[in-house]
């Protein structure tokens, strides 16, 4: 079984401009997350997919970040324009559900963003 | 103040030693209690959950929940070079309440030969 994917691995551009994300979920699986993680902080939720829709977007910083999820498939979170706070380590999890009762999430090796 | 706290580190302990580590945090609402391990480059992957208050245990990895103190542990017995890594705990609450993972600081753990 595929894992979750992310792409690029690592991007660097400059203060203002624009950045997407991708993040490919383990197949089947219908909820999506992405993470944060920031220069010496702990790891921070951004926001939750169930399918396609948006099911919590509480922690989205700002009004700079848009996550979409197409088809209920893929998803990409894009970063317009960027700034030099936006840097960090953008992680991606996917999981099947509650069918446990533990939401078990399965994470990707995430995307590291630059800002200069 | 941080809902879950965790030391930092680095943890260094010798080959087959016990490796002790633990969060303590501040809302009552979590139930669900996770352990991650993350090489450096790599994401989070997950060791083991608890439910509520308990022990679990998993091979060479044990997880101790104790709700009335809001502190987690992970022992990791027989330490290897390979469980050198960043240790992670997570928590959440019922589905009800909110699904997402709050996550500690993460603990930087060497194992030397």
């Amino acid at each position: 079984e595929a894992g979750v994917t992310q792409f690029p691995s690592h991007s660097v551009i400059e203060k203002g401009q624009t950045v997407t994300l991708r993040c490919d979920p383990i197949s089947g699986h219908d909820n999506l997350y992405w993470y944060r993680r920031v220069m010496g902080k702990e790891i921070k939720f951004l926001l939750h997919f169930v399918k396609e829709s948006k099911q919590d977007e509480s922690g989205m910083p700002n009004n700079r970040f848009l996550a979409e999820r197409t088809g209920g498939t893929y998803s990409t979170l894009k970063v317009q324009p960027a700034e030099l706070e936006d840097s960090g380590v953008y992680f991606c999890a996917s999981s099947p559900g509650f069918t446990s009762g533990a939401n078990v999430l399965t994470f990707g090796a995430g995307s590291r963003l630059t800002v200069l | 103040q941080k809902e879950v706290e965790q030391d930092p580190g680095p943890l260094s302990v010798p080959e087959g030693a016990i490796v002790s580590l633990n969060c303590t945090y501040s809302n009552s609402a979590f139930q669900y209690f996770m352990w991650y391990r993350q090489y450096s480059r790599k994401g989070p992957e997950l060791l083991m959950y608890t439910y509520s208050s308990g022990n679990k245990e998993d091979g060479r990895f044990t997880a101790q929940v104790d709700k009335s103190s809001k502190y987690i542990s992970l022992f990791i017995r027989d330490s290897q070079p390979s469980d050198s890594a960043t240790y992670l705990c997570a928590m959440s609450a019922p589905k009800a309440a909110g699904n997402k993972l709050t996550f500690g600081g993460g603990t930087r753990v060497l194992v030397k030969p």
